[in-house]
């Protein structure tokens, strides 16, 4: 079954530190999002991508950069973690604009 | 940019009752409304979309209800039962092409279903 992951679930990092975090969908979605969940806010967008290639600031991109190299795969990448960005990170795709977005488990991410 | 508020915070029922949940927006452009479903430790899941073109849409036990005019929008749930408990995300865009098209959610409210 199509499917989307996250990798990994969970992780510890220290701040300063480069984190990648692993996004993978096997749907042929073109439209990827990346969003950052914390408590009182709800889902922030973070970046996001129409197609390979593509890429697209959310309202909180500060610290953050993807890159789409491929369709499946939308990796996102804390250049130097600050304790500021722990969170629980989602992962989504749709395959047209303004319908469903499917997301992943989820990656919970402690910055110390 | 859009700016989407879900009121109230939190919302408790009694099982069987029925509960209701807003979401106002502040850009007349939005045409598209979802409403998110987050259990406890899980992902969120679409539950039901409106357009703008249509004023109301119903499945099953769930129903959303949108006030252009008004610019509100709101999520009617049926007959409660305990696994309705969550949070619950409303969300809006404005255009199905370009920058536009991206979701802006709500905080979330969490609602709780009392057996």
């Amino acid at each position: 079954d199509a499917e989307i992951t996250q990798s990994p679930r969970h992780k510890i990092t220290e701040t300063g530190r480069q984190v990648t975090l692993a996004c993978h969908q096997t749907w042929n979605h073109n439209n990827m999002f990346w969003y950052r969940q914390d408590l009182g806010h709800g889902l922030r967008l973070i970046h996001y991508s129409y197609g390979v290639q593509d890429t697209n600031k959310g309202e909180v991109s500060d610290g953050y950069s993807v890159s789409r190299s491929n369709t499946e795969d939308l990796p996102l990448t804390l250049e130097s973690a600050a304790s500021s960005q722990t969170s629980v990170y989602f992962c989504a795709s749709s395959r047209q604009l303004q319908e469903t977005q499917y997301f992943g488990p989820g990656t919970r991410l402690l910055v110390l | 940019g859009e700016n989407v508020e879900q009121h109230p915070s939190t919302l408790s029922v009694q099982e069987g009752d029925s509960a209701v949940i807003k979401c106002t927006y502040s850009d007349s452009a939005s045409n598209y409304f979802p409403w998110y479903k987050q259990e406890l430790g899980k992902r969120p899941q679409l539950i039901i979309d409106i357009r703008s073109n249509v004023g109301e849409k119903k499945d099953q036990r769930i129903a959303v209800t949108l006030n252009k005019t008004a610019k509100h929008f709101s999520l009617h749930i049926t007959e409660t039962q305990p696994e309705d408990s969550a949070v619950y995300f409303c969300a809006a865009s404005r255009s199905s092409t370009g920058a536009n098209s991206k979701l802006t959610f709500g905080k979330g409210i969490t609602l709780s279903v009392r057996p």
